[in-house]
């Protein structure tokens, strides 16, 4: 079992730019969210998806969003980059259902670098 | 999500007992309280979780106060490998919940 997989593992982005992150869940995981890690703080919850969805969201703006794909994968897009906006992003999958377990997997992360 | 309170920073010699404390004073009688920690460079890992009974697994052992206000991590022999930030959290134990992470403890483990 690969476990939960991040692409790509760096990125250097110009101010102004658009970004896109890809996340693969684990085997049997449906839900995927999504995290921001700025240098020295815990994780923030950005969003999370399930069914395609978008089913919880964080206190971040617009320009961040994402998709889920039918195979479970999911997309994190930033637009409009702010130097702010540098930070490593978190991946997490969990299951929906049975297994009697709800802990999430996360991914290495995405070191994202904007200047 | 009630809020948790944890130590900055620990430090704990290799081979003794390393000891996390985390205090949630507002916590819910349906919330459970989950440990995660953060190897530096590489994602949070999931340690523990447990609601009001004492806790072990092959990683560490979860002990609650009856009131539940306050928990301790134990890892019994800590290596230089456990050397990494350790977050409490305290959620709803649901099929997708969120993860809501303070700044948790950065423990040290020393030669």
């Amino acid at each position: 079992d690969a476990g939960v997989t991040q692409s790509p593992t760096h990125l250097i982005k110009t101010r102004g730019q658009q970004v896109t992150l890809r996340c693969s869940p684990k085997s049997g995981h449906d839900t995927v969210s999504w995290y921001q890690q700025a240098l020295g703080q815990g994780p923030q919850f950005i969003f999370q998806y399930y069914e395609e969805e978008e089913r919880q969201r964080g206190n971040f703006p617009d320009r961040f969003s994402g998709h889920q794909f039918p195979n479970y994968s999911s997309e994190l897009n930033v637009n409009a980059l702010l130097l702010g906006d540098s930070a490593l992003y978190l991946c997490a999958s969990s299951p929906s259902v049975g297994g009697g377990t709800t802990e999430a997997f996360f991914g290495q992360g995405t070191r994202l670098t904007v200047v | 999500d009630a809020k948790t309170t944890q130590p900055t920073s620990m430090d704990c010699a290799e081979g003794r007992a390393a000891n996390l404390p985390c205090n949630h004073s507002t916590i819910s009688g349906n919330e459970y309280v989950y440990w995660y920690r953060q190897i530096h460079s590489q994602g949070p890992q999931y340690i523990i979780h447990g609601l009001k009974n004492n806790e072990t697994n092959e990683m560490a052992s979860l002990i609650i106060t009856e009131d539940r206000k306050s928990s301790t991590l134990i890892l019994p022999h800590a290596t230089l490998r456990d050397t990494a930030v350790y977050y409490c959290i305290v959620r709803v134990w649901e099929y997708g919940n969120k993860l809501v992470f303070g700044a948790g403890t950065i423990l040290r483990v020393k030669s």
